[in-house]
């Protein structure tokens, strides 16, 4: 069954730091999505892209986020100096109409 | 997007069927209700979508009223495995990020 690929699993910054989070979407869809969760919270949305740009943001996603899709197959987001409170699972996510979203099973950022 | 309303919590033997209600009264025609999980520390997961049809696939089956005000979930042979906060929505557009709510608890007892 196809699935989407996040990579580091876990991944530990310095506040700070720039990260950057990796996702491999399934291949033929063609809605993007980051989503977080805090631990011990909802999964929270961030951002969705599609057709190559941002189709909608939460008031999460403000100026230290930003995503790329930079070779038709990876789906990154960035966050540009990460602070104590950016610790969370982020989920990386794709769909195609009409079915659901298939999720990735998460990076871990640790921001210490 | 409709709003829905679900138990906070349900509890379901090993083997049964576990039948988890949503309420969406106020679903317009060409809303899909749509239901996902989260098992704890995994990503979520699509379970099942439909618009006024039953349906059925390898994971549930999932009744929607002939009103379409409110539908059921229903794991026909509940798993330890499958204890976990389930998610039912109803989005004007599926397209747009999901907010999750609250769900219903399902805890499987051996």
């Amino acid at each position: 069954e196809p699935e989407v690929t996040q990579t580091p699993s876990h991944q530990v910054t310095q506040m700070g730091q720039e990260v950057i989070l990796r996702c491999v979407p399934i291949s033929n869809h063609l809605y993007f999505y980051w989503y977080r969760q805090i631990l011990g919270q909802k999964v929270e949305f961030l951002v969705s892209f599609y057709n190559n740009e941002i189709s909608e943001k939460s008031e999460i996603f403000d100026d230290q986020f930003s995503v790329e899709r930079p070779d038709g197959s990876n789906f990154t987001l960035k966050i540009r100096s990460t602070k104590l409170e950016d610790s969370a699972m982020y989920f990386c996510a794709s769909r195609t109409d009409p079915y659901g979203y298939t999720f990735g099973s998460g990076t871990r950022l640790t921001v210490v | 997007d409709a709003k829905t309303t679900q138990p906070p919590s349900m509890d379901c033997a090993e083997g049964r069927a576990a039948n988890l209600p949503c309420n969406h009264s106020t679903i317009s025609g060409n809303e899909y209700v749509y239901w996902y999980r989260q098992i704890h520390s995994q990503g979520p997961q699509y379970i099942i979508h439909g618009l006024k049809n039953n349906e059925t696939n390898e994971m549930a089956s999932l009744i929607i009223t002939e009103d379409r005000k409110s539908s059921t979930l229903i794991l026909p042979h509940a798993t330890l495995r499958d204890t976990a906060v389930y998610y039912c929505r109803a989005p004007q557009r599926e397209a747009d990020g999901l907010t999750f709510g609250k769900g219903t608890h399902l805890i499987i007892q051996p």
